[in-house]
């Protein structure tokens, strides 16, 4: 399967624990996209790279959050200390730099 | 700033009934693009199709089509003869021509198609 692919499917951690979360992006795309879904509504973007380089982050992104794509290939996601508030389906999606988003099938994230 | 406005949260038709998803969009760049995915149960959200601001040409594939225009700032799209198939939650999103592709999206529209 050559798709954007996310590991874990699903997450369910306690409050105050750390996660980790991994996308392996389609090979030849340069960019790799970080976006939150909450239930019920549309995807929100949190933060992009061109190869290794983080571009734009949201104001959406926390002190708590941090994204990394060390070789230009695949990308990690962090989330500190989490909070109920940061439950939600985080998806991936990886791009040429004029090309189309495809989106993988996300990590959904349970804070307990 | 931008947003897209779908105004349908929920949509239900009986399979071979044409139904068309309601998008309107904000935005004050003259250049921009509009997109449609497609959101099944499985997660993944499905690119159907992108449009930019000066191609005002409705477009059709197979049984999909879409209504761009600009003077009432929508992006609609319409299933035909639509098919249990078509049972998923589609977004409409926007993009300013600023080479991000940090895509702004609606809400989403789920579309229930009953056999």
């Amino acid at each position: 399967d050559t798709g954007v692919s996310q590991d874990p499917r699903h997450k369910i951690t306690k409050r105050g624990q750390n996660v980790t979360f991994r996308c392996d992006p389609i090979s030849e795309h340069n960019r790799l996209y970080w976006y939150r879904q909450t239930l019920g509504q549309g995807p929100e973007f949190l933060t992009y790279f061109q190869n290794e380089a983080q571009l734009e982050k949201s104001r959406l992104l926390s002190d708590r959050f941090s994204a990394e794509r060390p070789k230009g290939s695949f990308s990690t996601l962090e989330i500190q200390r989490t909070e109920q508030g940061d439950s939600a389906m985080y998806l991936c999606a990886s791009s040429f730099s004029t090309g189309n988003a495809f989106f993988g099938q996300g990590t959904r994230l349970t804070v307990v | 700033a931008q947003k897209v406005t779908q105004a349908q949260t929920e949509i239900s038709v009986v399979e071979k009934e044409d139904v068309t998803l309601d998008c309107v969009y904000e935005t004050r760049d003259t250049t921009y693009y509009l997109f449609w995915y497609k959101q099944p149960p499985s997660g993944e959200l499905v690119f159907l199709i992108r449009r930019n601001s000066f191609d005002e040409q409705n477009e059709i594939s197979g049984r999909y089509s879409w209504n761009f225009q600009k003077s009432t700032s929508s992006f609609n799209f319409t299933i035909t003869a639509s098919q249990v198939v078509d049972s998923a939650v589609y977004f409409c999103a926007l993009d300013m021509d600023t080479g991000r592709r940090a895509l702004t999206f609606g809400s989403g529209t789920r579309l229930q198609v009953q056999p």
